[in-house]
């Protein structure tokens, strides 16, 4: 059982590319989130979905594109990539069921030059 | 205000000393709390989970919720060096998860 699993481990962009984090699970879990982690900001939320076909936006959508077109897998695309963007990217699952934990893959390292 | 409010340390202790964690929170909202540990350079990894005030006891771990003060707490006994990490509280209400900027503990042997 891999849980959550996030690929790649790290990627380094230059200004202006694009580019899509991946993101998979395999415990049927509906909903999945990607969160970004900067130094003292704390997890703040990109995009979210509650199952197949259904995303939403979150706390810092902009410069971001997501899609859900099966359960199992939840990608971040990045479409034009810029020094802000640089962060430690994570995406985590759960079942939509009330009062369930989040599960967290080992996250994505991004720098944008 | 921050929805959530977290000391981020850096905390600093000996082998074996009681560590205590804390974070106040301002939505009544909330109804369900965990303690995320992350180590540096991985995800963050379910420590503890709770969904009423009170104590939950997991081996050396406690988490204690208090709801009337909006305030979270987790205890470690006999703390190790392998407790060395950033420990984030993260309270809840249906999907809607909201994270402390979590406190960095060494637990120096």
């Amino acid at each position: 059982n891999a849980g959550v699993t996030q690929t790649p481990k790290f990627q380094v962009l230059k200004t202006g590319q694009s580019m899509t984090l991946q993101c998979a699970q395999d415990m049927n879990h509906e909903y999945m989130s990607w969160y970004r982690q900067d130094p003292g900001m704390g997890l703040r939320l990109i995009h979210y979905s509650v199952g197949a076909g259904i995303t939403d936006q979150g706390e810092v959508p902009n410069g971001y594109n997501v899609s859900r077109s099966t359960t199992e897998d939840f990608p971040l695309r990045l479409l034009s990539a810029a020094p802000s963007q640089t962060s430690v990217y994570f995406c985590a699952s759960t079942r939509t069921a009330w009062n369930s934990p989040l599960h967290f893959g080992n996250g994505t390292r991004l720098t944008v030059t | 205000q921050k929805e959530v409010e977290q000391d981020p340390g850096p905390l600093s202790v000996p082998e074996g000393a009681i560590v205590s964690l804390n974070c106040t929170y301002s939505n009544s909202a909330f109804q369900y709390f965990m303690w995320y540990r992350q180590y540096s350079r991985k995800g963050p990894e379910l420590l503890m989970y709770t969904y009423s005030s009170g104590n939950k006891e997991d081996g050396r771990f406690t988490a204690q919720v208090d709801k009337s003060s909006k305030y979270i707490s987790l205890f470690i006994r006999d703390s190790q060096p392998s407790d060395s990490a950033t420990y984030l509280c993260a309270p809840a209400t249906g999907n809607q998860f909201y994270f402390g900027t979590g406190t960095s503990l060494t637990v120096i042997p």
